[in-house]
């Protein structure tokens, strides 16, 4: 069966500083991976996609990025974090045919 | 970009009552998803429809996708305490496209 990893579950961090979130995937090959934020109390907003190695599609211009170093590694990254980065991050995977998603537990990301 | 409107924001229900969201889209949808995010967890994939009229049934969870495929609707009768959360539709943004776009959620309190 798949599953999905995502670290760490909580952060804080000051503003300016820099960001890596990691999110793998196992037991499936080829997973379109994508990263979402939700700010408190708000819908899914799709932040990156990727549909391989590689290959990233950016939604939304803002001071993040994305990396998928590895077929089944997903990582978001900032070099300096800004207060409207805090959020809830969502790492999320489908299977390449398909486009129903199954989210990773998330990262609650305060800075401050 | 394509958008799903999704209503209402929020319900309040007495334990033992039905609840229902709807979704709704200008545009013909290829398939409509359903999404459950438990009040500080990540949203978790419920179901899927893509035919036209379909209905599917999960214990007291009912789910209908319009005869044009513009619309859905997710019904819960007799609601209870775990019914909690949010409730997200999300489908695809566009023809063969591997990226989905989520409603705004309907968020369900029930008062026991």
């Amino acid at each position: 069966s798949q599953t999905i990893h995502q670290w760490p579950a909580t952060l804080v961090q000051p503003v300016g500083s820099p960001l890596s979130l990691e999110c793998t995937v196992e037991g499936t090959s080829n997973p379109n991976l994508y990263w979402y934020r939700q700010a408190a109390g708000r819908g899914l907003q799709l932040l990156f996609y990727s549909v391989g190695i590689g290959q990233i599609s950016s939604e939304v211009p803002q001071n993040l990025s994305a990396s998928r170093p590895q077929d089944r590694q997903f990582i978001l990254s900032s070099k300096k974090l800004l207060l409207s980065d805090s959020g809830f991050y969502l790492c999320a995977w489908s299977f390449w045919t398909n486009t129903e998603a199954f989210f990773g537990q998330g990262t609650r990301l305060t800075v401050v | 970009g394509q958008q799903v409107m999704q209503i209402p924001q929020y319900q309040h229900v007495q334990e033992g009552e039905d609840f229902t969201t709807y979704c709704n889209s200008s545009t013909t949808l290829s398939n409509i998803q359903w999404y459950k995010q438990r009040p500080g967890g990540h949203p978790v994939f419920l179901i899927q429809l893509v035919k036209s009229g379909e209905v599917k049934k999960q214990k007291r969870l009912t789910f209908q996708f319009g005869e044009a495929k513009k619309n859905s609707s997710l019904h819960i009768t007799a609601t209870q305490t775990t019914d909690v959360g949010t409730y997200f539709c999300a489908s695809p943004s566009g023809a063969g496209s591997y990226q989905l776009t989520f409603g705004k959620g309907t968020k369900l309190s029930v008062i026991p």
